[in-house]
């Protein structure tokens, strides 16, 4: 049972850059989630989907885009890729459709820098 | 000033120890509280959830206490291996409408040593 699964691991940019973080899960759930996570701060919410077909912001959206292809993927852009965005993101998924329901399962990580 | 403040910020222990993580927090109302370990260069994993009427939940060596009269959790370990270096991340879940808004502490960087 392979859970969240993240691709890629690690990512290089140059400012003005675009890139695609994709992410999958084989739990079945219904909720997946971006997160950024950035030294001596929590974890923050970029965008989340409650359910195939819905995206809803976050806390820190400016510069990201998402789509929710299916239920099990959920996609991260980055349009034009900025130093601000150099960070490790995460993807993490749910049961619970919006409602964070049970355990909230992560994703291994993605660290990107942007130069 | 975070919701979620964890403390000490970094801790080491030797092997075989007990030791205890705080966690404070100013949200309210919540839904749960959330305790996670993560190990370098890995996501975040549950350890326990407890919602406003439980006072403690257990995980083998990890034992949880909540006091939601203080705001107050706490994160014991027990007989501490060296596979517990990890950071301990506090969550509290406030439910917003139709969705749960997840605040995270910054964690408590834990070594553990021979």
């Amino acid at each position: 049972n392979a859970g969240v699964t993240q691709t890629p691991k690690f990512q290089v940019l140059k400012t003005g850059q675009s890139m695609t973080l994709q992410c999958a899960q084989d739990m079945n759930h219904n909720s997946m989630y971006w997160y950024r996570q950035d030294p001596g701060m929590g974890l923050r919410l970029i965008y989340y989907s409650a359910s195939e077909g819905t995206t809803d912001k976050g806390e820190v959206p400016n510069g990201y885009n998402v789509s929710r292809l299916n239920k099990r993927e959920f996609s991260l852009r980055l349009e034009s890729a900025a130093p601000s965005q150099t960070s490790v993101y995460f993807c993490a998924s749910n049961f619970g459709r919006g409602r964070v329901t049970g355990e909230l399962f992560f994703g291994e990580g993605s660290r990107l820098t942007v130069l | 000033k975070n919701q979620v403040e964890q403390s000490p910020q970094s801790l080491i222990i030797l092997e075989g120890k007990n030791c205890t993580l705080q966690c404070n927090y100013t949200v309210s109302p919540f839904s749960n509280l959330r305790w996670y370990k993560q190990d370098t260069g890995r996501g975040p994993v549950s350890l326990t959830i407890m919602t406003f009427s439980e006072n403690t939940k257990s995980n083998g060596r990890y034992t949880a206490t909540l006091d939601a009269d203080t705001k107050q959790s706490s994160l014991h370990i027990t007989a501490s291996q060296l596979s517990d270096s990890a950071s301990y991340i506090c969550v509290v879940s406030v439910p917003t409408g139709t969705a749960s808004k997840l605040t995270f502490g910054t964690g408590t960087r834990l070594q553990v040593t021979l």
